[in-house]
């Protein structure tokens, strides 16, 4: 079956753009994250909806952050007025129930995000 | 405040040499905790939690809740064991990473 799809998978800026990235979840995966991981680092924590509900927000570095799931499935995470310390490759994670210990979390290729 | 510690950024063993990746971690609770892994040019996956008490590709890896350590052990490396190995626990609704160690594993 398909996995947690992101897109586009490299993005190039120029600083002061906005951008948007796309992530397309496991079928009927009720829990969706986003994980921002510098080089050298391990993946840092964005955000978290359950659903439509965006439930945990309080890794968004800040509010040129911005991220929805309006119906549920597909999520955008969207960076405005990007600078370079926002170089990284953004991770979406999906996870089938609520997200809780107990539930593995299925991860996308990532998306490299470079902004010049 | 959740810390997960990975002292070793790059470790490598020879083929059938017993391998050990520590990780330390420091949680105000009773953590859930994970060893992640990347291959080369695939994505992040699971590979064993603390929970399931399982042997994962001959991984294991004992939760030791006085030196707050789940390093994870391999008794023989093979060489497609050579990835990042990423330890995490889970928090209420997220994942906290250590900083990956990159195994090598020389034939």
């Amino acid at each position: 079956g398909a996995g947690v799809s992101q897109s586009p998978r490299y993005k190039v800026a120029k600083r002061g753009q906005d951008v948007a990235l796309r992530c397309d979840p496991i079928s009927g995966h009720v829990s969706l994250f986003w994980y921002q991981q510098a080089l050298g680092q391990g993946p840092e924590f964005l955000t978290y909806f359950q659903n439509e509900a965006q439930l945990d927000k309080s890794g968004l570095p800040s509010d040129r952050f911005f991220a929805e799931r309006p119906e549920g499935s597909v999520s955008t995470l969207k960076i405005q007025r990007t600078q370079q310390e926002d170089s990284a490759v953004y991770l979406c994670a999906s996870s089938l129930g609520a997200g809780d210990s107990y539930n593995e979390q299925f991860f996308g290729p990532g998306t490299r995000l470079t902004v010049l | 405040a959740q810390r997960v510690t990975q002292p070793e950024k790059l470790l490598s063993v020879f083929k059938g040499a017993p391998v050990e990746l520590k990780c330390n971690y420091s949680y105000s609770g009773s953590p859930e905790l994970f060893w992640y892994v990347q291959y080369s040019r695939q994505r992040l996956q699971l590979l064993l939690r603390h929970i399931s008490r399982e042997s994962i590709k001959g991984f294991t890896a004992d939760l030791n809740k006085g030196e707050t350590s789940f390093h994870l052990k391999k008794p023989f490396a093979q060489e497609e064991d050579s990835a990042m190995y990423y330890c995490a626990l889970t928090g209420a609704n997220n994942l906290f990473f250590g900083t990956g160690t990159r195994l090598t594993v020389i034939p």
